[in-house]
């Protein structure tokens, strides 16, 4: 079956560095998103990654390992707005979105 | 986890004819669901907010006359696109709420609509 794993919640500090982990295993791959959503909002595009590698944009990167069915979502800096849930979605061969359940973020001061 | 099914999968059709999307949370009843768009690498886009039982609530922006929502059943809501027309080619996503205690929202695979 397909499948997708996060954890369900982290807990940083306001200006530290975390990583969030999502681990995947879909009928083909067309590519991984990462969606920031507060709640009682739409989430939010952050990443797609499609190639091998890690793409930075401003204080988040997200990195990508096809062979090992791996990502990770990395935000630096954080800031009390970034408590949110994180969602991972791959999109398998059919173009269909798996989605994981969702990483709750929890910053403290 | 919670399971939220679409169908159809994708779907290509011809301007002008109407185009039926339904939603089903398989394991859960769901009083509200949401149906967002979405276009390429881009955020989701709310388009409304269905609640079983009574009519739709749209955001701002969303013609509910083109876009019918019926939520007819604990499990189930449909999107209809009315006369469609190629710029409503786009991929459309439903999510369910669980109703538990952390209210948790679960997104469905999403349907990929052509209109030609």
């Amino acid at each position: 079956g397909q499948n997708i794993d996060q954890p369900t919640e982290m807990t940083a500090t306001e200006g530290a560095i975390v990583q969030i982990n999502c681990t995947y295993q879909t009928s083909g791959f067309n590519g991984l998103f990462w969606y920031q959503q507060h709640a009682g909002e739409a989430p939010t595009f952050l990443s797609y990654n499609v190639l091998d590698g890690l793409e930075e944009k401003g204080r988040f990167s997200s990195f990508l390992s096809r062979s090992k069915g791996y990502s990770y979502l990395l935000l630096k800096e954080l800031q009390m707005k970034d408590s949110a849930s994180y969602l991972c979605a791959v999109m398998d061969s059919n173009y269909q979105l798996i989605w994981g359940a969702g990483t709750k973020l929890i910053i403290k001061p | 986890g919670a399971v939220v099914s679409q169908h159809p999968s994708w779907v290509i059709c011809k301007s002008g004819t109407s185009v039926k999307i339904e939603c089903r949370s398989l394991d859960f009843q769901a009083t509200t669901m949401f149906w967002y768009r979405q276009f390429p690498k881009q955020s989701l886009m709310l388009m409304a907010t269905s609640n079983e039982g009574s009519k739709a609530t749209y955001e701002q922006g969303v013609e509910k006359d083109k876009f019918l929502i019926n939520h007819a059943s604990l499990t189930l809501s449909t999107l209809t696109v009315t006369s469609a027309h190629p710029e409503d080619s786009s991929f459309y996503i439903c999510s369910a709420l669980s109703g538990s205690e952390n209210n948790e929202q679960f997104f469905g695979p999403g349907t990929r609509l052509t209109v030609l």
